[in-house]
């Protein structure tokens, strides 16, 4: 089965503190995402990553940064955490796909629940 | 813009069906997802269209009719277990996916 594994399930930070939010997943998947979801809003992507160091923008990439270092391991960076970024952040993976081979099934991890006090 | 619109929150008897819709707006359509998430749980993926028509899966089947813009999730003999939120999802012309809200389906006895 594949697996997608996010460190920590509950966090709970200061306003400033810089967090980390690990990723990993073990199917040698290409593409991996960064998301956040919050009540009454679809999930929005943060950032995503087709290959090793290599990233992009998704649509909400403000206050976050993220590190793709190794294949398997996709980091999510706040570097200096607000209350607005209290949400769920959920990390994802799926094979590359192109043209008309597109089936894009994204594989979650559990999500790690982030509080900014 | 882009837009997808799916109801709230449903709710529905155990045993009966029930039909979840989606209507999207989207620049360029590469497919259609269907995904559960139970509370508290990672989304699953559940279908797939990327043509009209109705694909089947055991209990679930999923419509779609790109000229309308619009989708269904149908479940039958509903289960508690199916008590979950359901998110639709449309990969548009960037192969970029862009989300529902979900559905919050609740299952009574």
């Amino acid at each position: 089965d594949v697996k997608v594994t996010q460190s920590s399930r509950y966090l709970v930070k200061r306003t400033g503190e810089k967090v980390f939010l690990e990723c990993v997943q073990d199917m040698d998947h290409e593409n991996m995402f960064w998301y956040r979801q919050d009540p009454g809003l679809g999930l929005r992507l943060i950032y995503f990553s087709y290959d090793v160091k290599m990233k992009e923008k998704g649509d909400i990439p403000e206050g976050y940064s993220v590190s793709r270092e190794k294949k398997e391991r996709f980091s999510l960076i706040l570097e200096s955490a607000s209350t607005n970024q209290t949400s769920m952040y959920l990390c994802a993976s799926s094979f590359w796909t192109s043209g008309s081979m597109v089936t894009g099934e994204l594989f979650f991890g559990e999500g790690s629940r982030l509080t900014v006090l | 813009g882009q837009n997808i619109d799916q109801p709230t929150e449903m709710t529905a008897t155990e045993g009966a069906i029930v039909q979840i819709n989606c209507t999207y707006q989207t620049s360029g359509f590469n497919g259609l997802f269907w995904y559960q998430q139970h509370a508290g749980e990672a989304p699953t993926f559940l279908s797939y269209n990327v043509l009209d028509g109705l694909e089947e899966k055991g209990r679930f089947s999923s419509f779609l009719s790109r000229s309308k813009g619009y989708s269904y999730l149908l479940l039958k003999e509903l289960q508690m277990k199916d008590s979950a939120s359901y998110l639709c999802a449309v990969m548009d012309s960037n192969y970029q996916l862009i989300w529902g809200a979900g559905t919050k389906l609740i299952i009574k006895p």
